[in-house]
């Protein structure tokens, strides 16, 4: 079964220290990898995206992440966060075959205090 | 350009009653999906629409949500009746091709509440 796991309901960082939100995977065939963030009372917005190519895909806003395919891995990070990265986080993929349609995983709540 | 729109943001109703959730994609996009969160779970595949046909409509629920796109442009989701366990956030999201390699452009989400 195709599935995206995020390990951290909630990650706490100090502002100006690097964060990571960790996402797993388990897909049929290549993976297409997302990251979507999502800001209180607002939809999905993308971050990023891994087709194909450089396993260090960057992003939005200073994010990056990096695609790991023997752990299937595809953690978020941020070398300095901000307290306006303050926000929910998505992880997901696409389904092998199957258009768009995008398997998500639960969402880590990401906290960055002054 | 305008983005991904719906209405109502929050909508709260008993059990039993009826419910209608409305989606304005992007314009110009024939791929238009439904998802939900439950309970701050993930996210959930509804359907996907290409233009007015349902593409894919296998994470829907059961018979009590009907979802339609006539003319191909907005969308509706009605749920009749509602139950409790119903109750989520909705999300609408579009995009031009449904390859799955164009990120989807999403609303900012209904959500539902059954009382």
């Amino acid at each position: 079964a195709q599935s995206v796991a995020q390990p951290e309901d909630q990650v706490n960082v100090a502002e100006g220290n690097p964060l990571t939100v960790k996402c797993t995977y388990s897909v049929s065939g290549n993976p297409y990898l997302f990251w979507y963030v999502q800001y209180p009372n607002r939809g999905l917005q993308f971050l990023l995206k891994y087709i194909t190519g450089d396993n260090l895909v960057k992003g939005s806003y200073g994010f990056e992440a990096e695609f790991n395919k023997s752990q299937t891995s595809f953690h978020l990070k941020k070398p300095s966060a901000l307290v306006s990265d303050s926000a929910l986080y998505f992880c997901a993929v696409k389904i092998y075959n199957q258009g768009g349609k995008l398997i998500f995983g639960q969402g880590t709540e990401l906290s960055v205090k002054p | 350009e305008a983005g991904v729109t719906q209405f109502p943001s929050h909508s709260v109703i008993e059990k039993g009653q009826t419910v209608t959730l409305r989606c304005d994609p992007i314009s110009g996009h024939d791929n238009l999906y439904w998802y939900r969160r439950v309970m701050g779970k993930e996210i959930k595949f509804l359907l996907h629409f290409v233009k007015e046909s349902k593409q894919d409509e296998s994470g829907m629920p059961n018979n009590r949500f009907l979802a339609e796109r006539t003319g191909g442009t907005y969308s509706t989701l009605k749920v009749q009746p509602a139950e409790l366990e119903d109750s989520g956030v909705y999300f609408c999201a579009s995009s031009q091709d449904g390859t799955g390699t164009s990120p989807l452009h999403f609303g900012n989400g209904t959500r539902l509440t059954v009382t």
